[in-house]
């Protein structure tokens, strides 16, 4: 059972837009900036969002990202095949004193 | 180029120990807070412990305090993870990371820890 709560599942097809949701505590997302990982099958996570909304260098401005409250989300436009991909969304808790992530959401790409 | 290469892992017995490294490059290592996070199979990522600069500040999940220890050596650019009295449960991937908080720029390769009779 994961400290944040994320679908386990989402898809969509080519072009559509999609949104994942990440919902938290007060003592996490509630009182910390939301990082987004995506994780290509087979290989290292990346990081996709960080601080909220913020992209790295060299992430395609179809990925965004939110935050509100306890919860956050990221949204991906003009799907993509190459899109298909684990999910995972995390924050810092201050109550456990240490990292937590989402359990994840696995999308496919219709 | 920011790299970092774990290695150590293998397959080990249940109660045995096992040493994973990682080595740094490409950016001054000393400043960074550094990470391990693992991954079992078929499972999602789990964060297992965290280590600043400075090695003033080291936390870790609650499942690994007190059999894990996190150590760095910024002479040598490299971060440790001693993994004690280990268990089936921890076979996973093993990845280190560079980052505060959850904010974790880049990531190792990863390395396989199997843990089995």
């Amino acid at each position: 059972q994961s400290v944040l709560t994320q679908p386990p599942s989402a898809s969509g097809t080519p072009g559509q837009r999609v949104t994942i949701s990440c919902s938290g505590s007060s003592s996490n997302i509630g009182s910390d900036t939301v990082n987004w990982y995506q994780q290509l099958p087979g290989t290292a996570p990346k990081l996709l969002i960080y601080n909220n909304d913020r992209r790295p260098s060299g992430v395609p401005d179809r990925f965004s990202g939110s935050k509100s409250g306890t919860s956050a989300s990221l949204g991906i436009s003009g799907l993509q095949s190459e899109d298909e991909a684990d999910y995972y969304c995390a924050a810092w808790d201050d109550s456990l004193n240490g990292v937590v992530f989402g359990g994840g959401t696995k999308l496919t790409v219709l | 180029e920011v790299q970092l290469v774990e290695s150590g892992g293998g397959l080990v017995k249940p109660g045995e120990s096992l040493r994973l490294s990682c080595a740094g490059s490409g950016f001054t290592f000393s400043g960074y807070t550094m990470n391990w996070v693992r991954q079992a199979p078929g499972k999602g990522l789990e964060w297992v412990s965290s280590i600043s600069g400075t090695r003033n500040n080291i936390y870790y999940a609650d499942s690994m305090q007190g059999r894990f220890t996190i150590s760095r050596d910024n002479t040598k650019n490299s971060l440790y993870l001693q993994m004690n009295n280990l268990r089936a449960e921890d076979t996973a991937v093993y990845y280190c990371a560079r980052g505060y908080s959850s904010h974790w720029e880049n990531w190792g390769q990863g390395t396989l820890v199997t843990v089995s009779s």
